[in-house]
């Protein structure tokens, strides 16, 4: 089965800092993709970065950035540059297999991060 | 941009009442996806559809039901709402192009649910 494990409930940077977030991942497909989604307090999901089994490249995306490695199944994500407005829930997602090109997201628990002035 | 809305920010029912949940999404999308998410647990897939009148369950489809009668609108449906159903429920779309490696899912605003 397919399964995201976020290990860290609660984080806490000071701003203007780099923080890493973990996450691994379990899946037996040989092919599958990995998100990172953020969430504010006003409860939208917002998409930040993307990563695909066979890039041979970590992704980035301005400030975000994912430190992939494959072997160890870990997908984390590093936000360097720490901002007040990063204080957020961020929540790692994998594409599932649900009816194959479907492309259903399985979540982990997700992360609170917490960024201090 | 793509827009995902859902029909209510904060809604409260009470026990037994029929609830219906309304996602509407703008961009043709084939994909639509219901979750909910409760502290701890992160988000947890209810139903999807991937075609007009076509409905998959996902990992908690007990005591939902969806329905899909258009390509824009997907309703998930509490047939007789319980107290454990309080949540945050949150609609999601996904362009359905066969063989595309990366398709992000775009998610609506999400409607919290209390059921008294």
């Amino acid at each position: 089965a397919q399964k995201i494990t976020q290990t860290q409930p609660g984080m806490f940077v000071q701003e203007k800092e780099a923080v890493t977030l973990d996450c691994t991942y379990d899946t037996s497909d040989p092919s599958y993709g990995l998100f990172w989604y953020k969430q504010p307090s006003s409860g939208e999901m917002i998409f930040l970065i993307y990563q695909g089994s066979y890039d041979q490249q970590n992704a980035t995306e301005g400030r975000y950035s994912l430190n992939f490695q494959k072997a160890r199944k870990s997908a984390n994500l590093v936000i360097s540059a720490s901002q007040l407005g990063d204080s957020a829930m961020y929540f790692c997602a994998m594409r599932g297999s649900y009816g194959g090109s479907q492309g259903n997201l399985i979540f982990g628990k997700g992360t609170k991060l917490s960024v201090k002035p | 941009d793509v827009k995902v809305t859902q029909s209510s920010r904060y809604l409260v029912k009470r026990t037994g009442e029929k609830v219906f949940l309304e996602c509407v999404q703008d961009m043709d999308h084939e994909n639509m996806f219901w979750y909910r998410q409760d502290p701890g647990l992160g988000l947890r897939l209810i139903y999807f559809s991937y075609d007009v009148k076509m409905k998959e369950k996902g990992d908690i489809p007990e005591g939902y039901s969806v329905s899909r009668e258009k390509k824009e609108r997907f309703s998930l449906i509490l047939e007789s709402a319980s107290t454990n159903q309080t949540s945050m429920y949150l609609c999601a779309s996904r362009d359905g192009l066969a063989g595309a490696s990366y398709n992000e899912q775009f998610f609506g605003p999400g409607t919290r649910l209390t059921v008294l």
